[in-house]
Parts: structure tokens; C-alpha cells; sequence
């Protein structure tokens, strides 16, 4: 397995406060990727990252920012939790863009705004 | 954003019989990506498919990248209880790079 882990795995918080999750992966890889996953709508990308300080939005950026400060770690902010933000969030790495190369997912973050 | 059209969006069968999902997309593909999610877990990646056409296994499982590039299909042959979960197509285009477009998932379930 891709050493990748997920902290929390779970939360829940209330509508209008900040939350943050957080990625962190063992193999040094240089992509880096946030996603959520609702029933029936498979897995949807929120942002991603292409190293160190370089991110880029996804197909459902609004209401999260992201952070990467290390190669190792990838942050997703919530500045504002509304429920509609209620979601399973996966992480996910890839060591580079091309079109073999697979992403490798870690356990997710379950989190529950009230 | 595009999403994939994965069909059926759940299975409930016996053990021992085969399973057929399959994915569509109104556009083409240059990869197409098969992965399982078991309970609480993250998907895992079955099968990689790369060329129009090409018929790949892993096992009890086989996967087809469609001949017009805009659809895939997964075969479950003997399926067992552990086969149990979520089956998830995802296809990647070259103007994406390594961009993911998910189906909505197959949730699988197996009657021992």
C-alpha cells in the first residue's frame, strides 16, 4: 500500500467554523490531490498540487483552499463549514502526470458539519 | 465537470454468478481506470486499460477499453463474498494530464 495517511478520519464541527485536513504521504511523490465523494456522484476533484507551493483548482474549489508547505503533506481548508460540505475526503498521489501513472488513494477523512 | 455514466449504480447477486458493469462517456478517453472501495477505505486500483480494444485480467476480473474510446467494461467472473464493495470507472484524456473523471459507482453486493 501507497503510504499515504488521512488525520482526522473522522470529524464532525458546526455550520461557520474552520476546519482543516490533513494528507501526508511517505513516498515522495510530487502530485497531490483532494477529493470528496457523495453518493452517486463518484469521486470529484477539489484541488490539486503539483509541488511544493504550486497548487491548482479542481473541478469543486469553492468554499476549500490548499496549502503545501512540504513535499510530504497537503492541507484543505475549509474556512467556513456549511452542511452542504458534509462529504467523505479522500486524498490521493501520483508521482507524476502522465497517463500510466496511477494515483494512489489514502483512506479518507469522514466529516459531518452541522 | 463531466462525470462518467456507470451502470448499474448497484448489484445484489448470488455468489458464484458473474457481474457485468460497464461505463459511458459522451467523450473519448485515453485511459480508463477500474478501482474498488471496500467499507471506510479508499479506492484501490484493479485494472489499467491504455489502447482502444485492449481486454485486460487480474484474476476473476476482466476489463475492456471500448473500441470507440468512450466506453469500458468490468467482468466479475465466480463472484465470492469478498468481492463486496464499490467498483468505481474513472477515465484520464490527454488535454487532463493525470486528471481523474469518476463514474458514480457500481456498489456490489454478494449473497454467500
Amino acid at each position: 500500500d501507497a503510504g499515504i495517511t488521512q488525520s482526522p478520519r473522522h470529524k464532525v464541527t458546526e455550520t461557520g467554523t474552520p476546519v482543516t485536513l490533513r494528507c501526508h504521504q511517505t513516498e515522495n511523490h510530487r502530485y497531490m490531490y483532494w477529493y470528496r465523494q457523495d453518493p452517486g456522484h463518484g469521486l470529484r476533484l477539489i484541488h490539486y498540487s503539483y509541488g511544493v507551493k504550486d497548487t491548482d483548482k479542481g473541478e469543486v474549489s469553492d468554499g476549500y483552499s490548499v496549502s503545501r508547505s512540504k513535499t510530504e503533506d497537503f492541507l484543505l481548508t475549509l474556512e467556513s463549514a456549511t452542511s452542504s460540505q458534509t462529504s467523505v475526503y479522500f486524498c490521493a498521489i501520483s508521482e507524476s502526470l502522465e497517463l500510466q501513472e496511477t494515483q494512489y488513494f489514502g483512506p479518507g477523512t469522514r466529516l459531518l458539519v452541522l | 465537470g463531466q462525470q462518467l455514466n456507470q451502470s448499474p449504480q448497484s448489484m445484489f447477486i448470488q455468489e458464484g454468478e458473474d457481474v457485468s458493469m460497464n461505463c459511458t462517456s459522451s467523450s473519448i478517453f485515453n485511459t480508463w481506470l477500474w478501482y474498488k472501495q471496500d467499507p471506510g477505505e479508499g479506492p484501490v486500483l484493479l485494472i489499467a486499460l491504455y489502447k482502444a480494444g485492449e481486454l485486460t485480467s487480474n484474476g476473476r476480473l476482466t476489463a475492456q477499453f471500448g473500441i470507440t474510446r468512450k466506453d469500458s467494461f468490468l467482468n466479475i467472473s465466480a463472484s465470492i463474498p469478498s468481492d463486496v464493495g464499490i467498483y468505481f470507472c474513472a477515465g484520464k484524456h490527454n488535454n487532463a494530464g493525470n486528471m481523474l473523471t469518476f463514474g458514480g459507482g457500481t456498489r456490489l453486493m454478494v449473497k454467500p
